[in-house]
């Protein structure tokens, strides 16, 4: 399968712990996003990188979320002191450049 | 500031019926407008995009959408329904002369396709 592929699908954390997701884009693509999708919601944007540079970042991305994609390759998203509202579908995609975007199936957390 | 509206929550149609699944947005510029479906517990998959050129666009599995930039509305059709286009639909805008790529998406919309 060449597509966006990420890890964990699902991941079921207590209030306070940190939590990294992994995301691996499709391998030509060279941009790579994160977003996040709510119960009933359209996914929000949180950030997007051009190969290793982490080009702009939402007002959603506290300081307690991190992401990196140190090689230009994979990316990881590192919720830290997770809170009950971080409960969510974490959602990769890449793209080449500009073109349409293409999605991952997502990391399921929920913070109990 | 970009924005999408997808004024209906669910959309309900019997199987070999027409289908519009409609969308409005709001953009600064030029707009590049995009259809994404999501399957339950999948993430979402590319359907077609809009970008310039002829405002009728198709892409997979049948469907199309008219770009109508007097209405700034993007809708998306298939002549002829079938029950496994039962899905969450979402409309996304990116405004395409700005150099950031950050796609903002509709609520969608549920399709329930009845036999």
């Amino acid at each position: 399968d060449t597509g966006v592929s990420q890890d964990p699908r699902h991941k079921i954390t207590k209030r306070g712990q940190n939590v990294t997701f992994r995301c691996d884009p499709i391998s030509e693509h060279n941009r790579l996003y994160w977003y996040r999708q709510t119960l009933g919601q359209g996914p929000e944007f949180l950030t997007y990188f051009q190969n290793e540079a982490q080009l702009e970042k939402s007002r959603l991305l506290s300081d307690r979320f991190s992401a990196e994609r140190p090689k230009g390759s994979f990316s990881t998203l590192e919720i830290q002191r997770t809170e009950q509202g971080d409960s969510a579908m974490y959602l990769c995609a890449s793209s080449f450049l500009r073109a349409e975007a293409f999605f991952g199936q997502g990391t399921r957390l929920t913070v109990v | 500031a970009q924005s999408v509206a997808q004024p209906e929550d669910q959309v309900n149609v019997a199987e070999g019926n027409p289908l519009t699944v409609k969308c409005t947005y709001s953009v600064s510029g030029n707009p590049y407008l995009f259809w994404y479906v999501q399957y339950p517990n999948r993430g979402l998959q590319f359907l077609l995009k809009y970008i310039t050129g002829d405002n009728l666009v198709k892409g997979s599995y049948g469907f199309e959408a008219e770009f109508n930039k007097s209405q700034t509305s993007f809708h998306l059709k298939k002549p002829s329904a079938l029950v496994s286009d039962s899905a969450l639909y979402f409309c996304a805008v990116r405004e395409g002369d700005n150099a950031g790529n950050m796609l903002t998406f509709g609520g969608g919309t549920r399709l329930m396709v009845k036999p």
